[in-house]
């Protein structure tokens, strides 16, 4: 079965960095593109980054353009988000998903279950 | 970016009871939508996609409508365990973005 999981959260100070990662299983990750999904304390779901199955094709919300890099490796069926210059507005519980369709930019149908990041003083 | 809109922003309704929320794209966007319930403290899941094709293991009482810029989810014999947040989905264009989320209280 399709597996997700997150780690790498924590509490975090302003302008300093953070590497999340999230461990694939169950699928054949190098087919897949893979996406993070963050959801602030009480608020509604941001979609952050998405990286499309070859690593070759990387987007990004404006609110973290510059500062988030996505990266994959496939031979660890591994994805990344590199969070640098963090700032309070970036804490959340960040979330992996995998996209439903073969090297297609679709929708999640699988999701990690969150690794909260805290950006505080 | 497009913008999502739902509505309503909470809804509360009986077990057994039908409940629709809506969803509206700022622009068209074909059937390129989704929806995902979301309960407390967990991660969402996927409940339709393509704006009406139900994901496996979904229960028959989801179903999904719409086309363009309006779309809508409806469940049917509302069930106790549907107690959670909906939240519809574009899949358009990057980025890609969510509606604000539709709280539904079963009583």
């Amino acid at each position: 079965q399709v597996q997700l999981v997150e780690s790498g959260g924590g509490v975090v100070q302003p302008g300093r960095s953070l590497r999340l990662s999230c461990a694939a299983s169950g699928f054949t990750f190098s087919m897949y593109g893979m996406q993070w999904v963050r959801q602030a304390p009480g608020k509604g779901l941001e979609w952050v980054a998405v990286i499309s199955y070859d690593g070759g094709v990387q987007y990004y919300a404006d609110s973290v353009k510059g500062r988030f890099t996505i990266s994959r490796d496939s031979s660890k069926s591994t994805l990344s988000l590199q969070m640098n210059s963090l700032r309070g507005d970036d804490t959340a519980v960040y979330y992996c998903a995998k996209e439903k369709t073969p090297k297609t930019a679709t929708t999640f149908d699988y999701w990690g279950q969150g690794t909260l990041v805290t950006v505080s003083s | 970016d497009i913008q999502m809109t739902q509505s309503p922003s909470s809804e509360s309704a009986s077990v057994g009871d039908r409940v629709t929320i809506t969803c509206r794209a700022s622009q068209d966007i074909s059937t390129r939508l989704a929806w995902f319930r979301q309960k407390p403290g967990k991660a969402p899941e996927l409940l339709i996609f393509d704006a009406f094709y139900s994901q496996s293991g979904v229960p028959s009482r989801f179903s999904g409508s719409g086309y363009g810029t309006d779309f809508a989810l409806t469940i049917n014999s509302l069930q106790p365990e549907d107690s959670a947040t909906y939240y519809c989905q574009q899949a358009k264009t990057f980025p890609w973005t969510f509606g604000q989320g539709t709280k539904v209280e079963v009583k």
